[in-house]
């Protein structure tokens, strides 16, 4: 069964430092989306993206943020410069033509 | 806007008992509704959504879900619980299929044997 990829699984940084998160959606799915889940909080959504674009954010989702397509199949989370509060686990999902959004397993970010 | 309230941050049950965890909502249209699961150290998956269509749906795992627009809810349950269904669930929101979700906080089913 198609499953959606994310990696590194868990990727501990520096604050001040660029971090790129990595996720393959299923193949045939054409919106993307990442959220985030700050240790015992809510999954909140930070950005969605269709057709090259980015169709909606939420507030956290400000200029240190960043997603892109780079080829036809990954799909990355960048953050610029990582602050302490950016420690969280970060989920990717896709959209099937069901109208479902199917989660990846999550990259767990730890700034220090 | 669209928002979900999860009523409960934790529910025990006992193995063979009924599971009822509360999801209730507020859409200023009519909403599509979602509950996932998440175990331990893992992602989010979907157990089942409404989509206006059949009123009670049904899941994987036994679970099942009924909408319930008078009461703006969207109760999950099981008629009787397995040791493996220790996990938490969330109850999520969009206004369309392709918009974002907007989930609840949560609540931590307890199995105990």
């Amino acid at each position: 069964e198609p499953e959606v990829t994310q990696t590194p699984s868990h990727q501990v940084t520096q604050m001040g430092q660029e971090v790129i998160l990595r996720c393959v959606p299923i193949s045939n799915h054409l919106y993307f989306y990442w959220y985030r889940q700050i240790l015992g909080q809510k999954v909140e959504f930070l950005v969605s993206f269709y057709n090259n674009e980015i169709s909606e954010k939420s507030e956290i989702f400000d200029d240190q943020f960043s997603v892109e397509r780079p080829d036809g199949s990954n799909f990355t989370l960048k953050i610029r410069s990582t602050k302490l509060e950016d420690s969280a686990m970060y989920f990717c999902a896709s959209l099937s033509s069901f109208g479902e959004q199917y989660f990846g397993p999550g990259t767990r970010l730890t700034v220090t | 806007a669209q928002s979900v309230t999860q009523l409960g941050s934790h529910v025990s049950v006992s193995e063979g008992a009924l599971v009822l965890l509360r999801c209730n909502y507020s859409s200023s249209v009519p909403p599509y509704l979602f509950w996932y699961v998440q175990y331990p150290n893992q992602g989010l998956q979907l157990l089942l959504k409404y989509t206006s269509a059949a009123t009670l749906v049904k899941g994987i795992n036994g679970f099942e879900a009924e909408f319930k627009k008078s009461e703006t809810s969207f109760h999950l349950t099981k008629p009787s619980a397995h040791m493996s269904d220790a996990a938490e669930y969330f109850c999520a929101v969009t206004p369309s299929g392709f918009q974002k979700l907007v989930f609840g906080t949560g609540t931590r089913l307890l199995v105990s044997p």
